[in-house]
């Protein structure tokens, strides 16, 4: 299994439309989890950290299920903006970060 | 907002030459990381770097790559003998203890070797 998956998509979808992505994760001693957005030929800029109780930011929740060892990305009301990829972002250790290979999400107008 | 800087941009080298690519990470953070995407792949973890040493490495991180914090503000990441297989952009990272583990990326090398 890999340390951190996700599905590579492309998710297409029309605006303000709800869309979930998932990422599992390999290492249940992993403690720190986020979620990334990268723009195509840019570095990769915090979405948000995932936190154990779940937690929200606007239009964006996120969740962590520890027991299925996944974590999950929610975006309401999709706008033309959301476009790009995310990515899930996991510690394999006390400061290693790995990142899944991202899921490419487009809105369509 | 405080933010990583890398430079440079952009550089093209022949096969077999050394490469460093130079980040100033985020002041009075204390953690530091290279990555490097390769086009159209992920984003691989090299390296991480804290109080003068590394702390983790990647199996990419061989000993063709090194790492060094030469003045208490640059992290420079040195590259022995490029192969055209280290054709990439290289994320240099910083992390402080007060930002609840954030990682804070600047914004990219982009190495060509040819």
């Amino acid at each position: 299994r890999k340390e951190v998956e996700q599905d590579p998509g492309p998710f297409n979808v029309p605006e303000g439309a709800t869309v979930a992505f998932n990422c599992t994760y390999s290492n249940s001693a992993s403690q720190s989890f986020f979620w990334y957005r990268q723009d195509c030929r840019k570095e990769p800029k915090l979405l948000m950290s995932v936190y154990s109780s779940g937690n929200e930011d606007g239009r964006f929740t996120a969740q962590l299920n520890r027991a299925s060892q996944y974590i999950s990305l929610l975006i309401r009301d999709s706008k033309l903006s959301d476009s790009a990829t995310y990515l899930c972002v996991v510690n394999v250790g006390t400061y290693k970060y790995i990142f899944g290979t991202g899921t490419r999400l487009k809105v369509l107008a | 907002e405080p933010e990583v800087t890398q430079t440079p941009s952009h550089q093209v080298t022949q096969m077999g030459q050394e490469v460093i690519l130079r980040c100033v990470p985020i002041s009075n953070h204390l953690y530091f990381y290279w990555y490097r995407q390769i086009l159209g792949q992920k984003v691989e973890f090299l390296v991480s770097f804290y109080n003068n040493e590394i702390s983790e490495k990647s199996e990419i991180f061989d000993d063709q790559f090194s790492v060094e914090r030469p003045d208490g503000s640059n992290f420079t990441l040195k590259i022995r003998s490029t192969k055209l297989e280290d054709s990439a952009m290289y994320f240099c990272a910083s992390q402080g203890a007060a930002t609840g583990n954030t990682i804070y990326f600047g914004e990219g090398s982009w190495l060509t070797v040819v």
